[in-house]
């Protein structure tokens, strides 16, 4: 059973970059064609996709945090991380790391499996 | 790029009522690519419907998804009171990959 759970620090300072990391556990990283995503949620608004790692194919990033994102991958723990530059207070959010469903390749890889999800303000 | 506009924003329902939540894109998109959500305070978001009309492992045959083109629906029959949440549609597409809607509240009346 794939578990991914989230770390980091839950305060950040303006302009600061943010880091988080993704331990995945029950399924290897390096597995294709799954891709490795993360998620945010600001206080009060939905869902916003922020980036998916393709072990096999890259990284693609929403075009709206593009120029301040970078998604990674660390085979030798099974983890894949987040960084998050220039930050704002507008990058205050709950940010989850979700995963397709690594066993069952579904058209349109929708994220059956999520972190519990940790909150990071940004605040000096 | 392709907007997913969610209608209601809030739906009002009382336990056993049958809720129906629409999503509208900007554009015609392939069914293969809807997936739909739902989302609870303080849980992980959990996914529903994929391929718009297939149901993710576990979830009860009480959600169907349905609709083609720029128009798609969750139904929700005989709503019990573990239902109530916020409810996403989410597109696969090219850029960006994911795109989310902005939600419907489902609450209690």
């Amino acid at each position: 059973q794939l578990q991914l759970q989230e770390s980091g620090p839950g305060l950040v300072k303006p302009s600061e970059t943010l880091s988080l990391t993704c331990t995945v556990s029950g399924f290897s990283i390096t597995n294709s064609p799954n891709n490795w995503g993360w998620i945010r949620q600001p206080p009060g608004k939905g869902l916003e996709w922020i980036g998916s790692f393709y072990y096999s194919g890259g990284a693609h990033y929403n075009p709206s945090l593009k120029s301040r994102v970078t998604i990674s991958v660390d085979t030798s723990k099974n983890q894949f991380s987040l960084k998050l530059t220039s930050v704002t207070a507008a990058d205050t959010a709950v940010y989850y790391c979700a995963s397709p469903n690594p066993q069952q390749w579904v058209s349109g890889e929708p994220f059956d499996y999520w972190g519990q999800g940790t909150l990071v303000t940004v605040s000096s | 790029e392709i907007v997913l506009t969610q209608s209601p924003g809030t739906l009002s329902l009382s336990p056993g009522e049958r809720a129906t939540l629409s999503c509208r894109a900007s554009q015609s998109v392939s069914s293969s690519y809807l997936a739909w959500y739902q989302h609870k305070p303080g849980q992980a978001p959990r996914l529903l419907i994929y391929g718009a009309s297939s149901r993710a492992t576990g979830i009860s045959d009480r959600f169907s998804g349905s609709g083609s083109g720029t128009d798609f629906t969750l139904t929700i029959n005989r709503l019990e009171p573990e239902d109530f949440a916020v409810y996403y549609c989410q597109l696969y597409g090219n850029s960006p990959r994911y795109t989310f809607g902005q939600g419907t509240k489902l609450e209690i009346k």
